[in-house]
């Protein structure tokens, strides 16, 4: 019974195709968001959001979209990947302060 | 700009002492920090957290230190346990906003 579930887990794919990666909670929390992990292990945040709308939009090339059927999921869909794209996506649910993190998708772009 | 800094990437402590990890931050308006857990190949954890107004917050083997003016936390892991290994980031919010900030990291290795 996973809290925050991430599908796939690993994403292998090439330069210029157009990839999607879902996210599902079950907490029943409002907010969600979508986190990137580079080379470099830092994680920055990419979107927010809170009972399907968008609160946190970061500075994220608009090949970037996420979509919020409902509060439960949060998808994020790549246009035209890039070798930069390749990277860790982690998918996280908020409550109370605290975040609760997926297990992570490794994309890799080649 | 970096706003959360983790100035150690690395840390080895021998199994039974403390393990002490090193957060700094830049902007004073963050008013509630976090701490988190990362195994290889798994998301991040929460551990503990502290609001602004404590100094300091206990859960078990875990204790987290807060000094604000020197815009400091600390994470006090006694006794260490080869458990306890694995990465961890701090992370920083102003309560106004939903955004975290996260620090690079510290790798912990406790030795058995």
């Amino acid at each position: 019974d996973t809290a925050v579930s991430q599908t796939p887990k690993y994403l292998v794919t090439q330069m210029g195709n157009d990839k999607s990666i879902k996210c599902e909670q079950n907490l029943g929390h409002d907010t969600m968001y979508w986190y990137k992990q580079d080379s470099k292990k830092f994680l920055k945040i990419m979107f927010s959001y809170n009972n399907k709308e968008l609160i946190i939009n970061e500075t994220v090339p608009n090949r970037f979209s996420p979509k919020s059927p409902d509060k439960a999921h949060l998808n994020l869909h790549i246009n035209s990947l890039e070798l930069g794209d390749s990277a860790v996506y982690f998918c996280a649910s908020r409550h109370d302060g605290e975040q609760y993190f997926g297990p992570g998708t490794r994309l890799t772009v080649t | 700009d970096q706003q959360v800094k983790q100035n150690s990437p690395s840390l080895s402590v021998q199994e039974g002492r403390i393990s002490i990890l090193n957060c700094d931050y830049t902007n004073s308006m963050f008013d509630y920090f976090l701490w988190y857990k990362k195994y290889p190949a798994e998301g991040p954890t929460f551990l503990i957290s502290i609001s602004s107004i404590k100094d300091k917050n206990e859960d078990g083997r875990f204790t987290v230190f807060l000094n604000k003016s020197a815009k400091h936390l600390s994470l006090h892991i006694v006794p260490s346990q080869p458990g306890d290994s694995a990465v961890y980031f701090c992370a920083a919010l102003y309560s106004g906003t939903y955004k975290y900030i996260f620090g690079t990291g510290t790798r912990l290795k406790v030795l058995a």
